[in-house]
C-alpha cells in the first residue's frame, strides 16, 4: 500500500465550493475505488473504476464526480451538491476488480 | 443485494486473552473474504484473507475460519497485545460483479 498516495492529507472547504481529492497509484493496478468513512462508521463506496476511461457509481455517488483518464490516477471531486461532505475519504486500488484492495492514507475533508 | 453483517460492534478483552469477531454474508457465490485492521486516523490494512476453497488460514496470532454452508467467517486473535487495539473490518466479494462488500467494523479494545 506504499504505492498508493492521496493528497492533500487535510482539506478545508467553504460551503458552496467544489474540491478535488487526488489519488495516484504506481502499482499498475487496473481497478481503483473511492470510499467515504464517517466517525465510527464503516466504508461506503462512492465510485469505482475497473479500467481506464470507465467508472461506475457506488452506493453513495450523489454529489460526487470522478474521472479515470490515466491508469495511475483517479481523482474525486466533491461538488457543492453534496450536502454533508465532511468525512474521511479513502482511495483504494486492486490489481483487477474483486482482488485485494490496498488503501491510500486518506484525505480528511472539513467543510467550514 | 449482498449484505455483510459484522458482530460485535465493540469488543473489550484482557491483554493476553483471545478475541473473536464474526461476520455473515448473504451471497452464496462469494468466494473471497479479506480482513482489514484500521488504527485511529490511519488507512485500513489487510491483515489476512481467505478464499472459499479452504476452511481455515493462520498467520502467527491471527486466524480466519470460513463456514461456506452457514455463510459465516470469523477472525481469531490469540494472545492479544495492546497494539491489537483498532477497528477491524471484514469483507466479502460479491459473486455477480466482483464488488467487495465491507462490514461495519468492530472496535477492539485491549485492556491492560
Amino acid at each position: 500500500d506504499g504505492g498508493i498516495t492521496q493528497s492533500p492529507k487535510y482539506l478545508f472547504r467553504k460551503e458552496g465550493q467544489n474540491v478535488t481529492l487526488s489519488c495516484e497509484q504506481n502499482l499498475n493496478h487496473d481497478a481503483m475505488y473511492w470510499y467515504r468513512q464517517d466517525p465510527g462508521q464503516g466504508l461506503r463506496l462512492i465510485y469505482y473504476s475497473q479500467i481506464v476511461n470507465d467508472f461506475q457509481k457506488g452506493d453513495i455517488a450523489e454529489g460526487y464526480s470522478v474521472s479515470r483518464e490515466k491508469k495511475e490516477s483517479f481523482p474525486l471531486t466533491v461538488t457543492s451538491a453534496q450536502k454533508n461532505p465532511t468525512a474521511f475519504y479513502l482511495c483504494a486500488s486492486s490489481i483487477r476488480p474483486g482482488d485485494t484492495q490496498y488503501f491510500g492514507p486518506g484525505t480528511r475533508l472539513t467543510v467550514l | 443485494g449482498e449484505n455483510v453483517e459484522q458482530h460485535p460492534s465493540t469488543l473489550s478483552v484482557q491483554e493476553g486473552d483471545s478475541a473473536v469477531i464474526k461476520c455473515t454474508y448473504s451471497d452464496s457465490a462469494s468466494n473471497y473474504f479479506p480482513w482489514y485492521k484500521q488504527e485511529l486516523g490511519k488507512r485500513p490494512q489487510l491483515i489476512i484473507d481467505i478464499r472459499s476453497n479452504v476452511g481455515e488460514k493462520k498467520d502467527q496470532r491471527i486466524a480466519v475460519t470460513l463456514n461456506k454452508t452457514a455463510k459465516h467467517f470469523s477472525l481469531h486473535i490469540t494472545e492479544t497485545q495492546p497494539e491489537d487495539s483498532a477497528v477491524y473490518f471484514c469483507a466479502a466479494k460479491r459473486g455477480r460483479d466482483d464488488k467487495i462488500i465491507f462490514g461495519k467494523g468492530t472496535r477492539l479494545h485491549i485492556l491492560p
